[in-house]
């Protein structure tokens, strides 16, 4: 099993709709979850961090944690095209307790909002 | 505040040389890690630098080597340069601490090896 594996995509939603993109993972990376977008030709960028089970709210965007189930997800509300962009989930494995700077990637998900 | 930078934004080498990309986090920020992102493969951790030690590093062969200095910049070093190793090459700052708020990248180095 890949250490962050996400759903294939990709997604294309209508403007105004909500995107749903998922997120599994392996026990090795198993304490800090983070959802980055990333615009072609551009670098990532911090949408959301989770860090425990349940849901994290920010705006348009929902991050959601299961540790027993070993997913987490992304919900972004009232999309918009300008939302479209590849979406990379990354998972943290911690050591100690101390932070070790080493995010494993899924392939990311590639997400267009269409008007 | 500034962000984090990197330089050059682009770099074409030929094979067998070698390459040194530089990376300045935001202020305040200990901890510098490494990534390389292509097509084929995503993104994969290269190294994580926090004062000035090494900490932890990735499947990489050691043509691939980094270090940071006293006032946090770090630098990544390529040699002997593959046609492989074109990618874009992104650094990433944090805090470093035991809390962790969440890694923020550079706009990264495009490496091109012909």
């Amino acid at each position: 099993q890949k250490e962050v594996e996400q759903n294939s995509g990709p997604l294309s939603v209508p403007e105004g709709a909500i995107a749903s993109l998922n997120c599994t993972y392996s026990d090795r990376v198993s304490q800090s979850f983070f959802w980055y977008r990333q615009y072609s030709g551009k670098s990532p960028e911090l949408i959301m961090s989770i860090y425990s089970n349940g849901d994290k709210e920010d705006g348009r965007f929902t991050a959601q944690l299961n540790k027993a189930s070993q997913y987490v997800s992304l919900l972004i509300r009232d999309s918009q095209p300008s939302d479209s962009a590849t979406y990379l989930c990354a998972g943290e494995q911690n050591a100690g307790g101390t932070s070790y700077g080493k995010l494993t990637f899924g392939q990311g998900t590639i997400l267009t909002v269409h008007p | 505040k500034a962000g984090v930078t990197q330089t050059p934004r682009y770099l074409i080498k030929t094979r067998g040389q070698q390459v040194t990309l530089s990376c300045s986090p935001i202020s305040g920020h200990r901890s510098v890690s490494w990534y390389q992102q292509t097509p084929g493969q995503g993104l994969q951790f290269l190294f994580e630098y926090f004062s000035e030690t090494q900490r932890n590093k990735g499947n990489f062969p050691g043509r691939f080597s980094g270090r940071q200095f006293s006032n946090s910049r770090s630098e990544m070093n390529v040699s002997t340069l593959e046609l492989g190793d074109s990618a874009l090459y992104l650094c990433a700052s944090s805090r470093g601490g035991q809390t962790n708020y969440g890694y923020t990248f550079g706009s990264g180095t495009r490496l091109t090896v012909v």
